[in-house]
């Protein structure tokens, strides 16, 4: 089974400066692909971006950038420049790539970012 | 493209009643569309997994009787809350894969559906 820990319930940041969302990951599956989703107040699931298991390289998109650290089993998300449009919820999310789960993805139960002007 | 609409974007139904849920995949098609559900202020929850043309397989502890669902097609999947009860109160967010992309991040969300039961 899939596990996904999210250890902060709720996270503050300054706006322009850079914050750190944390995950951690629990399978047992060599193939898996991580994910970091934002959902404002609205309720709409943003996604924001991916990393493969079997990626060397760090994934990065604008602003945003995952640190993955393989042997930890970590997957924390960088944001940079934060932004008052930042502050939401940010789920961290598994699927399992092996192919009999029909790649269902498992949630974290998130972090609460709050941006300060 | 990849849009996944909701409808109804918001429903208030009286207990004991049954209230339709469509998720509808607009510009591309679905092998596979999920339903979540998630209460305030907690995670996304999957409740079932449903593929064109076959049953949905429910996780465990999800009423299948309660929460049918119906993947008629290629484009369109229903979510029917029936003899809803106010702890049915929720948000239900459906999301769909893409058919032609094997992408793995290829999975589209759906803005959500907030269901009252009075």
């Amino acid at each position: 089974a899939q596990k996904i820990t999210q250890t902060q319930p709720g996270m503050f940041v300054q706006e322009k400066e850079a914050v750190t969302l944390d995950c951690t990951y629990d399978t047992s599956d060599q193939s898996y692909g991580l994910f970091w989703y934002k959902q404002p107040s609205s309720g709409e699931m943003i996604f924001l971006i991916y990393q493969g298991s079997y990626d060397e390289q760090n994934a990065t998109e604008g602003r945003y950038s995952l640190n993955f650290q393989k042997a930890r089993k970590s997957a924390n998300l960088v944001i940079s420049a934060s932004q008052l449009g930042d502050s939401a919820m940010y789920f961290c999310a598994m699927r399992d790539d092996s192919g009999g789960s029909n790649y269902k993805l498992t949630f974290g139960k998130g972090t609460l970012l709050t941006v300060n002007p | 493209g990849a849009v996944v609409s909701q409808h109804p974007s918001w429903v208030i139904c009286k207990s004991g009643t049954s209230v339709k849920i469509e998720c509808r995949s607009l510009d591309f098609q679905a092998t596979t569309m999920f339903w979540y559900r998630q209460f305030p202020k907690q995670s996304l929850m999957l409740m079932a997994t449903s593929n064109e043309g076959s049953k949905a397989t429910y996780e465990q502890g999800v009423e299948k009787d309660k929460f049918l669902i119906n993947h008629a097609s290629l484009t369109l999947s229903t979510l029917t809350v029936t003899s809803a009860h106010p702890e049915d109160s929720s948000f239900y967010i459906c999301s769909a894969r893409h058919k032609e992309r094997e992408r793995v991040y290829e999975q589209y969300f759906g803005p959500g559906t907030r269901l009252t039961v009075t």
